[in-house]
Order: C-alpha cells, then structure tokens, then sequence
C-alpha cells in the first residue's frame, strides 16, 4: 500500500526558513519524478517543484525559484523541500505527489502539511 | 507558460444527472499530458483522468474525458452523491505542471 505522509510544517515569520519532509512507503522514490503541491487556504493548486528519479534534474515554480529547494534521501526514502525567504504569500498546505510515469500525472498524493507565514 | 481555464466555476446538479466540465488551454496542450483531479474538503486531490480519457485505477467508468489542443470535458454520466467535489485539471508543459482555477460540483 502506498502511503505519503509529509511534516514539518507550522508557524513561520516572514523571512524565515522551514523543511518540509515527505516519507514514503510501498513506493522507492528514486524510482520516480517526486512533486511538491501547495494549496493556499480557499484557493487552488500550486505546482512548486519536482526532482527526477535521478536527482540531475529539479524544476521550480517562478513564485518559489531561488528561495526553495527540493532534494531526496534515497537511504530514507523521503523527499524534501527546503524553503527559505518565506512570505506570506507562501502559506498553504504543501501536498508531496507521485508522478507514477502516466503522462506526467500525479496518481499519489499525501495529506499535506499547513505552512502558515505570518508575524 | 500554458493557462488553463475551467468553466463553470460552479456547476450545481443534482444526483443522477450529467455533468460536463471544460477545461481550455491557452495554448496547444499534449493530449497525453492532460490529467483530471478530484478534491473534496480536508482531502488531497485524487487523480482520475490521465492522458486526457484513460481512467486511473479504480475510478469508476460513468467518469470520462476527452478532448485535444485547447478544449478539454470532463464529463460524469450519472452524478452519485459523492462525486459533489471540486475538479481541477492539469497539463505537463515547459518542464512544469499547470493546473486550472477548478470547477465546483455542488448539489
């Protein structure tokens, strides 16, 4: 059974930093191009980045380029992203998602982890 | 960057009816590439639809999609009460994911 389960979120003033973990089980995400989804509160969803299944290559959103950062640890079967400079505007639940090679869907999702930047 | 636009924004139906859902692309969208979600409140999104009309696994066959280039449907034949949700559609393009603004199927 696949399982996604994400931490690390919570409370953050502006300018601040936080890492969001992502835990797998019943899937190798070295296996897969790895997704990072957030959803602010009310609105829609986010695409902030992926990272291939051989770590050489990590795409990022505009909103979130240079100021996050997306990496794997194959050893624990995780996923990361590393956010720096945060704004309010990046406050939302932050989905990590399984694109499972069926023209780049993403068919695993966990239940999210709510970041909220605020003073 | 590809903008996909959802229509209507909120679609209100009744349990046993059709339901059709757009999704245009400003752009010429790989029809392979276009996928389908369901959401509902306190959930994560729930793929349905990939390649713009194959079913993912265990999704029902009254949900369908087709389309090509810009105009996507998402079409659900005979609504059950637990498809009353929020859809959104995605494509994969220029090394990143797009997805729309949603549609919201209300009762």
């Amino acid at each position: 059974q696949v399982q996604l389960v994400e931490s690390g979120g919570g409370l953050v003033k502006p300018g601040g930093s936080l890492r969001l973990s992502c835990a797998a089980s019943g899937l190798t995400v070295s296996d897969y191009y790895m997704n990072w989804i957030r959803q602010a509160p009310g609105k829609g969803l986010e695409w902030v980045s992926h990272i291939s299944s051989s770590s050489s290559d990590t795409k990022y959103a505009d909103s979130v380029k240079g100021r996050f950062t997306i990496s794997r640890d194959n050893a624990k079967n995780s996923l990361y992203l590393q956010m720096n400079s945060l704004r309010a505007e990046d406050t939302a639940v932050y989905f990590c998602a399984r694109d499972g090679g069926s023209g780049w869907s993403l068919d695993y999702w966990g239940q999210g982890t709510l970041v909220t930047v605020s003073s | 960057e590809i903008v996909l636009t959802q229509s209507p924004g909120t679609l209100s139906l009744s349990p046993g009816e059709r339901a059709t859902l757009s999704c245009r692309a400003s752009q010429s969208v790989i029809r392979s590439y276009l996928a389908w979600y369901q959401q509902k409140p306190g959930q994560a999104p729930r793929l349905l639809i990939y390649g713009a009309s194959s079913r993912a696994t265990g999704i029902p066959d009254r949900f369908s999609g087709s389309g090509s280039g810009t105009d996507f449907t998402l079409t659900i034949s005979r609504l059950e009460p637990e498809d009353f949700a929020v859809y959104y559609c995605q494509q994969y393009g220029g090394s990143s994911y797009t997805f729309g603004q949603g549609t919201k199927l209300e009762i």
